[in-house]
């Protein structure tokens, strides 16, 4: 099956530092990418809608300038979490989208920022 | 607004009982409807993905069925283990092929042994 790579998987960082993650399709090409965020016994959260070659489309309430999305290749998505804050600390899911419809799903990144 | 629902948030079940978690969406206009797996600390893994074409998929145990009328999926798992403990998430896509999943709570399960 198609494989979504995540990394790191795990982060610890200092508040007002950024802090890039990285979604890679390894086996199949994904024109378009989704972010999502998960808070502790929360469903997951969409927070942005990333298409290869183009501006990221944010959900309501998702500051596009503290979270930066780019979506550079067909397999390679990433996010940027800039200046972040305690209350930034969640778990960040990626996945993918094949040309079927079905979405893949990467292993998350845990962010703690202290 | 399009919304998954997920009912109940907690299920114990004593091991080999056959049980059915729920979901409801709000837009009948669904375009696909898929069913994940999450342990605790860990990402999502696909178990059943189901067309607004389609009625139901079936992958070893588990069974999944979709009723766009109703606006209801069900997750059917037969003869549960303790390895089936684990959340269960119920995600739906509305707008078409490249738009995002809408999550379900998800229901928590407890299968003792």
């Amino acid at each position: 099956g198609a494989v979504v790579s995540q990394h790191p998987s795990r982060v610890i960082c200092k508040s007002g530092t950024s802090v890039k993650i990285e979604c890679r399709s390894l086996d199949f090409q994904a024109t378009t990418m989704f972010w999502y965020r998960q808070f502790p016994k929360q469903s997951l959260m969409l927070m942005a809608t990333s298409n290869e070659g183009s501006k990221a489309t944010y959900e309501q309430g998702v500051e596009k300038d503290k979270f930066l999305i780019n979506h550079a290749s067909l397999t390679l998505s990433t996010l940027t979490v800039t200046s972040a804050h305690p209350e930034d600390s969640s778990f960040y899911i990626c996945s993918a989208r094949s040309r079927g419809g079905e979405q893949y799903f990467g292993p998350g990144t845990r962010l703690t920022v202290t | 607004k399009q919304e998954v629902t997920q009912i109940p948030a907690a299920l114990s079940v004593p091991e080999g009982e056959n049980l059915v978690l729920n979901c409801s969406f709000t837009d009948s206009a669904i375009y696909n409807l898929q069913w994940f797996r999450q342990d605790p600390g860990k990402g999502l893994t696909s178990l059943l993905l189901i067309q607004s074409s389609q009625r139901e998929q079936t992958s070893g145990r588990l069974n999944a069925s979709l009723d766009k009328s109703s606006g209801r999926s069900t997750l059917y798992i037969a003869a549960s283990q303790p390895g089936d403990s684990a959340t269960y998430l119920c995600a739906a896509t509305f707008g078409g092929a490249g738009t995002a999943l809408i999550f379900g709570k998800g229901t928590t399960l407890s299968v003792s042994s």
